[in-house]
C-alpha cells in the first residue's frame, strides 16, 4: 500500500497569513495513463470533507483562489496564500493512483 | 446539484451485519465508479471500498475483505454496502463518495455519512 505522510499535523496560523502543508507518498503517484491522482480535501468540523484540488494543482469547482496545489512524483504541497477564519479545518493529501487509495493523517489549521 | 444520501446506519452487536445505502442524484449515476470511506470518531480518513460505473469491478481494503460487498443498482441510482461480521473497529462514519477510475476528477462529492457503531 502507498504511504502518505502529511507534515505538520497541526499548523497554527495568524489570519491573513500564509500556511503550507506537505505531503509525501512513500512511491511515485504517477498513474500508467501519464496522470498524478494526488488530491487536497478540506473537513470543516462536524461537515464532510470537501475536495479542494486534484491532480496535485487543479482547484476544484468553487475553491478559492487562496488554496494552490503543487508538486511532482513523492512531494506534494498544499498553500494557502492567505489564511481566513473559514479554513479553520483538517487538511488531508489522498492518493487516488493505485488501489487501495490512501490518505495523509491529516493536517489540523488553527488559528493563533 | 449533485446529492448523495447515505441510510441504514445505526447501532449494533459484534458479529452482525448491516446493509447501507446511498440514494444519488444530480448527475448521471451510471457512468460514474462510486466509493465508500470511513471515519472512526475523532479519526481520519479509511478507503473502504470501490465499484466501477457498471458493478463489474470491485474493490476492497483488506480489513474488510470478505465480510463486506459493495454493490449498485444503477436504474435505482443507488449504492450499497453490505457489512457482515462485524466489528467494534468498524465504528465509523461512512461516506458514500462519487468517484471515477479513469481521469479526474476523482471524490469530487462526499455524502454526509451515516454513523455505524458496532458495541456490545
Amino acid at each position: 500500500d502507498i504511504v502518505m505522510t502529511q507534515t505538520p499535523l497541526s499548523s497554527p496560523v495568524t489570519l491573513g497569513q500564509p500556511a503550507s502543508i506537505s505531503c509525501r507518498s512513500s512511491q511515485s503517484l504517477v498513474h500508467s495513463d501519464g496522470n498524478t491522482y494526488l488530491s487536497w480535501l478540506q473537513q470543516r468540523p462536524g461537515q464532510p470533507p470537501r475536495l479542494l484540488i486534484y491532480k496535485i494543482s487543479n482547484r476544484f469547482s468553487g475553491v478559492p483562489d487562496r488554496f494552490s496545489g503543487s508538486g511532482a512524483g513523492t512531494d506534494f504541497t498544499l498553500k494557502i496564500s492567505r489564511v481566513e477564519a473559514e479554513d479553520v479545518a483538517v487538511y488531508y493529501c489522498m492518493q487516488a493512483t493505485q488501489f487501495p487509495y490512501t490518505f495523509g493523517q491529516g493536517t489540523k489549521l488553527e488559528i493563533k | 446539484e449533485v446529492q448523495l444520501l447515505e441510510s441504514g446506519g445505526g447501532l449494533l452487536q459484534p458479529g452482525g451485519s448491516l446493509r447501507l445505502s446511498c440514494a444519488a442524484s444530480g448527475f448521471t449515476f451510471s457512468s460514474y465508479a462510486m466509493s465508500w470511506v470511513r471515519q472512526a470518531p475523532g479519526k481520519g480518513l479509511e478507503w473502504v471500498s470501490a465499484i466501477s460505473a457498471s458493478g463489474g469491478s470491485t474493490y476492497y481494503t483488506d480489513s474488510v475483505k470478505g465480510r463486506f460487498t459493495i454493490s449498485r443498482d444503477n436504474p435505482k441510482n443507488t449504492l450499497y454496502l453490505q457489512m457482515n461480521s462485524l466489528r467494534a473497529e468498524d465504528t465509523a462514519v461512512y461516506y458514500c463518495v462519487k468517484d471515477r477510475f479513469v481521469g479526474a476528477p476523482k471524490f469530487d462529492y462526499w455524502g454526509q455519512g451515516t454513523l455505524v457503531t458496532v458495541s456490545s
